[in-house]
């Protein structure tokens, strides 16, 4: 079965611009979560899609967005970017979240993304 | 309510040695603990998870520790090896809605020395 997979894995953009992520889950699976990671503030979640839905969401300006569509796939979009959005983005999947045995969240390699 | 806080920050240990990482938690909603490992450039992999019902689980190498009352839980790694060299993460799961939301450690650097 094929990991989650998140294209592209490397992007340069500079202030002010936007940018959209996108990360295919697990076959299968119908959770997608978001996160991002930076060496001072760690793995902070972004926010969580289950069948279309957001479900939840963390503690990120509305410049943070995101859809799942109906093959489970989902796309982030980060507007007007900022330096500090510099980070490396992952995506992670799970079949079911909240029931245990079928919670477990798999993350795909991350899209490192350099704000100049 | 919502940390989870992850000791230490960094580790060395020698090949052959116990790794020992520290987790703790406030909120006693969470029933899901997992530990992630990470190379450079890569995701968090999952290497073991716990449930609270149980006070110890153990994959191979790898030993969670749970105590309940205290709200801490600890990963073991037995007979540590090179290729272990990596980045941990213990995390939390559930409260409220039990979503897919996870709220990590900071993570610790281990470096096992040949």
């Amino acid at each position: 079965k094929a990991g989650v997979t998140q294209t592209p894995r490397y992007l340069i953009k500079t202030r002010g611009q936007q940018v959209t992520l996108s990360c295919s889950p697990i076959s299968g699976h119908r959770s997608v979560s978001w996160y991002q990671q930076t060496p001072g503030q760690g793995l902070q979640f972004l926010f969580e899609y289950f069948s279309e839905t957001q479900r939840n969401k963390g503690n990120f300006p509305g410049r943070f967005s995101g859809r799942q569509f109906s093959n489970s796939r989902s796309e982030m979009n980060v507007s007007t970017l900022e330096l500090g959005d510099s980070a490396l983005y992952l995506c992670a999947s799970s079949t079911l979240p909240g029931l245990a045995g079928t919670d477990t969240q798999y993350f795909g390699p991350g899209t490192r993304l350099t704000v100049l | 309510q919502q940390q989870v806080k992850q000791s230490p920050q960094s580790l060395i240990v020698q090949k052959g040695g116990i790794s020992i990482i520290n987790c703790a938690y406030e909120n006693t909603a969470f029933d899901y603990f997992p530990w992630y490992q990470q190379f450079p450039g890569k995701g968090p992999a999952l290497l073991i998870a716990i449930r609270p019902d149980v006070s110890e689980k153990k994959e191979g190498r790898f030993t969670i520790s749970f105590n309940k009352s205290a709200k801490q839980f600890s990963l073991h790694i037995m007979d540590s090896q090179p290729g272990d060299s990596a980045t941990y993460f213990c995390a939390a799961n559930g409260g409220s809605g039990n979503t897919g939301k996870l709220i990590f450690g900071q993570g610790t650097t281990l470096q096992v020395k040949p």
